[in-house]
Order: C-alpha cells, then structure tokens, then sequence
C-alpha cells in the first residue's frame, strides 16, 4: 500500500547551521508534496510543498527538492534558529485520492 | 481571515460512549478533511467530505462517520470509543487548484478515552 518513511526521527542541530530531513514515497504515482511544521499543541502548519513537475523551490531559509526517479524528497533549513524546533512532517497526495499520506515526523531541536 | 477551527480543544469520555468533533473551514474553501493523530505519529487519513457527501475514505471502521453541512462545517462521529481512539483529531480545510489540493490543519481537539 502507500507508504511515506522519514529519517531521522530526531535531529538536535545547533543555532545557525543547516537541517536536512529526508522522505521517500512508495507510490509512483504521488505528484504532489507537503511538508508541516507541528508546534507543541497547535495543529500541523503547511510550510513549503512542491509539485512533481518540479526539481526544487526555495521559501526564503527553507528549500524543498524531489528526485521523482529515486521517488525520494528533502527538507533543508538553513541558518536554523532556535523557533524552527519542532516537529515536521511530510506527506504525499496522489491527484484523484484527495488524501495525504505522512511520514512518522522528525523532532528537531536548535541548541542556541 | 479566520483559519480553520475546531471545537471541542479537549474532551475526556468513557468506553462505549460517543463523540461528536465540529470542524469549521477556513473562508473560501469547500472541502474538509479529517485526521487521527496518535501520540508520537504522522496524521492518518480518516476520510474527507465535499459537497455534503463522504469522497474518499482511509482504513477506518464504520465506527468513524461524519457530515458536512451546506456552509462546508462538518462533524466527526465516533461511535463506541475504543482506549486505542484516544488521540488528536485533525481538520484540514482545502480548494483545488491546478489538481492540488493544499490542505491546512486547525489546531485540533485531544479525545481522550478512559
């Protein structure tokens, strides 16, 4: 069945360097990607997403990229600061099932 | 502009009994999506309402019902709580554009069953 794996489950970087978090999906049909950031008790907030029709896009210190061959796509943060701790999520929609499937999240801690 | 909202933010009930979760839409957007998040885990798709009727549904038991009303608000229905139901329900608001629908998440309500 579909399925989202994220890795790694807990990152701990410190203040100012760079976080990667990667997803790979099992559906080959997927086309479009998703990534949340969850705050302690708030709902899971929409932070970047890209479209299988593109290799990469960029939000200010957040980037998103995605290798359709590899069916594998990425999280980098740079310049981290101490409000990025969180925990993300990604996910994976195929056009016509109108549903996400996520990952199983990475908690990330920015040590100041 | 008011995001989506939900209501209860907490609710504690017993074995056997049922619950009702309301789900509001963000402006605009006509389709609702609802989510179980268990503690520790990623979202899992429960099913999604548009146009008042249930499009698509995750592997669920019929336990889980729900309905969207004509303003696109929707209620979650859980019939004879299980401990396992314990978790956080998510509402995710959308609209298709281009094909996609972007969803966004209201803050949640945390059932707990005791």
């Amino acid at each position: 069945g579909e399925n989202v794996e994220q890795h790694p489950s807990t990152l701990s970087v410190q203040e100012g360097d760079s976080a990667v978090i990667k997803c790979t999906y099992s559906d080959s049909a997927s086309n479009y990607f998703p990534w949340y950031k969850q705050e302690l008790g708030k709902g899971p907030q929409l932070i970047i997403d890209i479209r299988s029709n593109v290799g990469e896009k960029k939000d200010q210190r957040i980037a998103v990229t995605l290798n359709k061959t590899a069916k594998h796509f990425s999280l980098h943060i740079t310049e981290t600061q101490p409000e990025d701790s969180a925990v993300y999520f990604c996910a994976a929609e195929t056009s016509g099932t109108y549903k996400y499937i996520f990952g199983t999240g990475t908690r990330l801690k920015v040590l100041a | 502009d008011a995001g989506v909202t939900q209501s209860p933010t907490h609710l504690i009930k017993t074995r056997g009994q049922q619950v009702t979760l309301r789900c509001s839409p963000k402006s605009g957007h006509d389709t609702v999506s609802w989510y179980q998040q268990a503690l520790g885990q990623g979202p899992q798709f429960i099913f999604q309402y548009y146009e008042e009727e249930e499009r698509q549904r995750g592997n669920f038991p019929d336990r889980f019902s729900g309905h969207q009303f004509p303003n696109y608000s929707s209620e979650l229905n859980v019939n004879a709580l299980l401990l396992g139901d314990s978790a956080l329900y998510l509402c995710a608001s959308s609209r298709p554009w281009q094909g996609i629908y972007e969803q966004y998440f209201g803050p949640g309500t945390r059932l707990t069953v005791t």
